[in-house]
């Protein structure tokens, strides 16, 4: 039962346009939502979140955005450069996990080409 | 600051032989986890910690046992290597209030 799925394991796009990398969930329990990045050989690392309360998040070029009703998150990257290459997961925690425990999307591997 | 470190970096065990791998943080976190990553299967929980002396299972916890006797420590243990339990593992920690969790650069563990 994959409780957070990405559908698109690869993007490419060209550098300085608009990525946008989609994330679905199927638990309604669900209230907290974060984006990793995760280069080759390197842990995954923090990108930024966002909580059930809000439907939009804002960091520099990373904007975040949730809609609830279609439990469905997505993350734009405005403009891409080519160091933004790299696998992005999404990850989602409820309230009601046991240990605030995330739960990952596959990953999107992302392609910006110069 | 290191952040969290994870010991080794990469190991080659035959099928049935033993190994623990070593997670170490500096932040004081009061929660340590430790994920496999497979392809095409994201990162999938083991085991979790939410304080020293206590650890819970994860998602896919067969195969493995940990330990959480020092705050700062958290213990993977693979007690009789198989084929299947060749992966990438991560380990993580997070501070009790924030809901974000600071990985490892991982250890590379192949099975032959």
């Amino acid at each position: 039962d994959q409780q957070v799925k990405q559908n698109s394991p690869s993007l490419s796009v060209q550098e300085g346009r608009i990525s946008i990398l989609n994330c679905d969930y199927t638990n309604s329990m669900f209230d907290y939502f974060l984006w990793y990045k995760k280069y080759p050989a390197e842990g995954p690392t923090f990108l930024i979140s966002i909580s059930s309360i809000k439907d939009k998040n804002e960091d520099g070029r990373f904007t975040v955005f949730l809609n609830k009703s279609a439990k469905h998150l997505s993350l734009h990257i405005v403009p891409s450069q080519p160091g933004d290459s790299a696998v992005y997961f999404c990850a989602a925690s409820g309230r009601e996990t046991s240990g605030s425990r995330l739960t990952f999307g596959e990953g999107t591997q992302l392609t910006v080409n110069p | 600051n290191a952040g969290v470190t994870q010991t080794p970096k990469f190991r080659v065990l035959k099928t049935g032989q033993s190994m623990t791998l070593l997670c170490a943080q500096d932040m004081n976190h009061e929660y340590m986890y430790w994920y496999r990553q497979d392809p095409g299967m994201g990162l999938r929980l083991i085991h979790y910690s939410v304080g020293e002396g206590t650890t819970a299972k994860g998602e896919v916890p067969d195969g493995y046992n940990v330990s959480r006797l020092k705050k700062q420590n958290f213990l993977l243990g693979l007690e009789s290597a198989a084929p299947s339990q060749t992966s990438v593992y991560f380990c993580a920690s997070r501070s009790r209030p924030y809901n974000e969790q600071f990985f490892g650069p991982g250890t590379r563990l192949t099975v032959l």
